[in-house]
């Protein structure tokens, strides 16, 4: 079973900077193009980071550009979001989610549960 | 960047009834066209890509439909478990992959 599980999620200071993880498992993450997504409270879906298998290939939108780095470790499973330079805009759950081994049908096939950052002082 | 619009915002059904659900591009995505389902306190689970293909475990009384720049998510007969709010989003020209705004699917 494909199982992701974000992880380090919590109230940090504007300014200030968090790192999250993500789990993988049920899956051969080394194959497997990474994503983090985010959704702030009431809102919709917004596409924030993209890394491919062997991390050769990054894309960043705009709205992090600069302030985010996506990074993975495929013998740990796992792929990470830096955040720094935290906005009171960036409060939002967080989630990484899977592209699938197809390069022609990079849809969201599987998603974790989410991870919540607030940015408040 | 790829503009995604959905329709309506909100959709108001009773269940066993039919729900039809609209999401348009702002250029054409081919049918690379996928719809998302999200509950309350949940994350979106995947329920079609290439416009029509349902993925694994969805069932049959979800269908999508179109192509180009004019996409429809039909509910043939809703059940209670169906109330949620659907996401449709290209893949056809990214990054960046752009979502619609959503439709909430609610009881009436």
């Amino acid at each position: 079973e494909v199982q992701l599980v974000e992880s380090g999620g919590g109230l940090v200071q504007p300014g200030g900077s968090l790192r999250l993880s993500c789990a993988a498992s049920g899956f051969t993450f080394n194959r497997h193009s990474m994503n983090w997504l985010r959704q702030a409270p009431g809102k919709g879906l917004e596409w924030l980071s993209y890394i491919n298998d062997n991390s050769g290939t990054i894309y960043y939108a705009d709205s992090v550009k600069g302030r985010f780095t996506i990074s993975r470790d495929n013998a740990k499973n796992s792929l990470f979001l830096q955040m720094n330079s935290l906005r009171d805009e960036d409060t939002a759950m967080y989630y990484c989610a899977r592209l699938p081994l197809s390069y022609f049908d990079p849809f969201f096939d599987y998603w974790g549960q989410g991870a919540l950052v607030t940015v408040s002082s | 960047e790829i503009v995604m619009t959905q329709s309506p915002a909100t959709l108001s059904v009773s269940p066993g009834e039919r729900a039809t659900l609209s999401c348009r591009a702002s250029q054409s995505v081919s049918s690379k066209l996928a719809w998302y389902q999200q509950k309350p306190g949940q994350a979106p689970r995947l329920l079609m890509y290439g416009a029509s293909t349902r993925a694994t475990g969805v069932p049959a009384r979800f269908s999508g439909s179109g192509s180009g720049t004019e996409f429809t998510l039909t509910i043939s007969s809703l059940q209670s478990e169906d109330f949620a709010v659907y996401y449709c989003q290209q893949y056809n020209n990214w990054p960046p992959w752009t979502f619609g705004q959503g439709t909430k699917v609610e009881i009436k």
